[in-house]
């Protein structure tokens, strides 16, 4: 069975420009989330959508949003790039909506490197 | 409000020598726990999760942690350390509730020969 798939893999961009970065979540997984890994740092999250809907929001500007499609996937976007929104990009996916006494855990993808210049 | 502490940054240890990576975790609620391992330019993989079952928790490759809640601490051991294991490995908690995945900073495993 595939994993969580994120596309691309790596990415260059120059300041004010802007992004979009992929997901898809494992097969049957209805929730998906965003995270934003500087280098040295542990992840911080972004956003959490579950059934195409925003369910989460982490302290990020307004600069960075994102979707869920019906099927699941999602895109991050990020406007006006800047020199600190160079990281790694993590999606996750689980079955369901939060961790909570579920304990359901998230299976993570390999994530997108994004480099500004 | 969650949130977990690790205490060491990096840990070094030898080939066939015990590993021990602790973490602390503060919370007003029953946590949700996790511990997570991720290889240079790899995603996160998980390796166990603290379901309120048992306290002794057994993962993958050989790891396990123990949940203390007199300690609030889940420290992550291993009895002995393979170099396949030199990686970063994050504390997690998830409390009741809450829809986020709090990481700690990460302690860089080194496994020497």
């Amino acid at each position: 069975d595939a994993g969580v798939t994120q596309s691309p893999t790596h990415l260059i961009k120059t300041r004010g420009q802007h992004v979009t970065l992929r997901c898809s979540p494992i097969s049957g997984h209805k929730s998906v989330s965003w995270y934003q890994q500087v280098l040295g740092q542990g992840p911080q999250f972004i956003f959490q959508y579950y059934e195409k809907e925003e369910r989460g929001r982490g302290n990020f500007p307004d600069r960075f949003s994102a979707r869920q499609f019906p099927n699941y996937s999602s895109e991050l976007n990020v406007n006006a790039l800047l020199l600190g929104d160079s990281a790694l990009y993590l999606c996750a996916s689980s079955l369901t909506l939060g961790q909570g006494r579920s304990n359901q855990p998230q299976h993570f993808g390999d994530g997108t490197r994004l480099s500004i210049l | 409000a969650q949130s977990v502490t690790q205490l060491d940054s990096h840990v070094s240890v030898s080939e066939g020598t015990p590993v021990l990576l602790r973490c602390n975790y503060s919370s007003s609620y029953s946590p949700s726990l996790f511990w997570y391992v991720q290889h240079p330019n790899k995603g996160l993989q998980l390796l166990l999760k603290y379901t309120s079952a048992a306290t002794l928790v057994k993962g993958i490759n050989g790891f396990e942690a123990e949940f203390k809640k007199s300690e609030t601490s889940f420290h992550l051991t291993k009895p002995s350390a393979h170099m396949s294991d030199a990686a970063e490995y994050f504390c997690v908690g998830g409390g009741t509730g809450r829809r986020a995945l709090t990481f700690g900073s990460g302690t860089r495993l080194q496994v020497q020969p």
